[in-house]
Parts: structure tokens; sequence; C-alpha cells
């Protein structure tokens, strides 16, 4: 089967860095996207690595190693607003089969 | 831009009954996606679309049908709702095939009782 780790929860204070793990185990790998969802919202896409090494995208990292079936989310200089849960998901295929989604890591954001 | 519109926003429906969502997208997008998502959890594909004519299912996709009707719409369908069928349901697009970049609409949140 597929699957994809992530931790269930996190905290961190605003102004603070914090990174977000995922490891994952698939058949198959073409890349990895973060997306980010607040409460009753919408899934919105933060970033997509394909490639091993650092994408950066103003306050938000991610990072991939694929040896290591490896990435994380980090994120910097943390706002209120930051708090929601992010997804990290896997294009295990290359082909518009859709993504398949980790658990989600709910972010809290501590003043 | 609209985006990725879904209709309705909310439903009850009883055990048994059969609907539709809808769902567009205005981006001229090819790849046109529904996931399903229950509490606590990550999004699961019930079924996708890489291009106009075409449909395939995912992860989910027992007691759920789906039409490609145009490039912009994408419905989908449950014939007989039973209440393991309660979540939200979103629908994305992507302009190509394989992109790790989706775009989801705002959700149709189902109960079934």
């Amino acid at each position: 089967g597929q699957s994809l780790e992530q931790p269930s929860e996190v905290t961190a204070v605003e102004g603070a860095i914090v990174q977000i793990n995922c490891t994952y185990q698939t058949s198959g790998f073409y890349g990895l996207s973060w997306y980010q969802q607040h409460d009753g919202g919408a899934p919105t896409f933060l970033s997509y690595n394909a490639l091993d090494g650092l994408e950066e995208t103003g306050r938000f990292s991610s990072f991939l190693s694929r040896s290591d079936s490896y990435g994380y989310l980090l994120l910097q200089e943390l706002q209120m607003k930051d708090s929601a849960s992010y997804f990290c998901a896997v294009n295990r295929r290359g082909g518009a089969d859709g993504l398949t989604f980790g658990k989600g890591t709910h972010l809290i954001i501590q003043p | 831009n609209a985006g990725v519109t879904q209709t309705p926003k909310f439903q009850v429906l009883k055990t048994g009954q059969s609907m539709t969502l809808q769902c567009a997208q205005d981006m001229n997008h090819n790849s046109m996606y529904w996931y399903r998502q229950d509490p606590g959890m990550g999004l699961r594909l019930i079924y996708y679309s890489a291009s106009e004519g075409t449909t395939d299912k995912g992860e989910v996709p027992n007691g759920y049908n789906v039409s490609r009707l145009n490039k912009r719409e994408f419905s989908l369908r449950l014939e007989s709702a039973a209440p393991s069928q309660t979540s939200v349901y979103f629908c994305a697009s992507s302009a190509l095939a394989g992109d790790g970049e989706q775009f989801f609409g705002p959700g149709t949140r189902l109960t079934v009782l």
C-alpha cells in the first residue's frame, strides 16, 4: 500500500521557525507537494519538489531527498495566520492520476 | 476568474437517495479530480479525468460515478447514498497531467442519514 507519515500536531511560537517532516513509501514517485488547509477551507498549494534539494518561496521552503524518501516543509517568521493543517502529497505516476495525501499536520501557533 | 467552483456547498441526504455534485473550472485546465476528506484524514482520490473524454478510478471509487461533460465540467454522482459517504468532497484541477500543483474548489459538505 501507499503510506505518507507526518506528525499529527506541531506547536510553535509566533516569529519562530518550524519544520514539518514527511516520509513516504509509495509505489512510484515523481514529486512531493505541500498544501495548506485552514479549518473549513479548501487545500491551497504551497510548493512542489520533483528533484532533490531546497525550494524557497517567500517564508516557506520545501526540501526533498529522494534517496531517503523524505521531505520537509519549513515555515519561517511564523504568523498567527499560519495556524492551519499542512499536508504532504505524492505524485506517484507522473500522469493525471491525482495525488496521494498524508493525513496532515495540525500546526498550532502560540503568541 | 472564479477558479474552481462547486455546487452545492451543503447537502443532507437520506440513505438510498441519489445526487450529483457539480464542479466547473475556468482556468482551461486539462485534468480534473474528485477527492473526499473525512475528519482527521488526508484527501483520498475518488475519480480523475486526465483530459476531456477520459475518466479513471482513483483510490476509493466504489459507490460513485463521474462524467467529464466538457473541458470545464466534471460531475460526481452518488447513485444510492450510504452513511459511509458522509464526507467533504473536493473537486480539483491542474493545467497538465501529472502537475503537483492542483487548484481546489471550496468543497461540498455531504451528510447521509
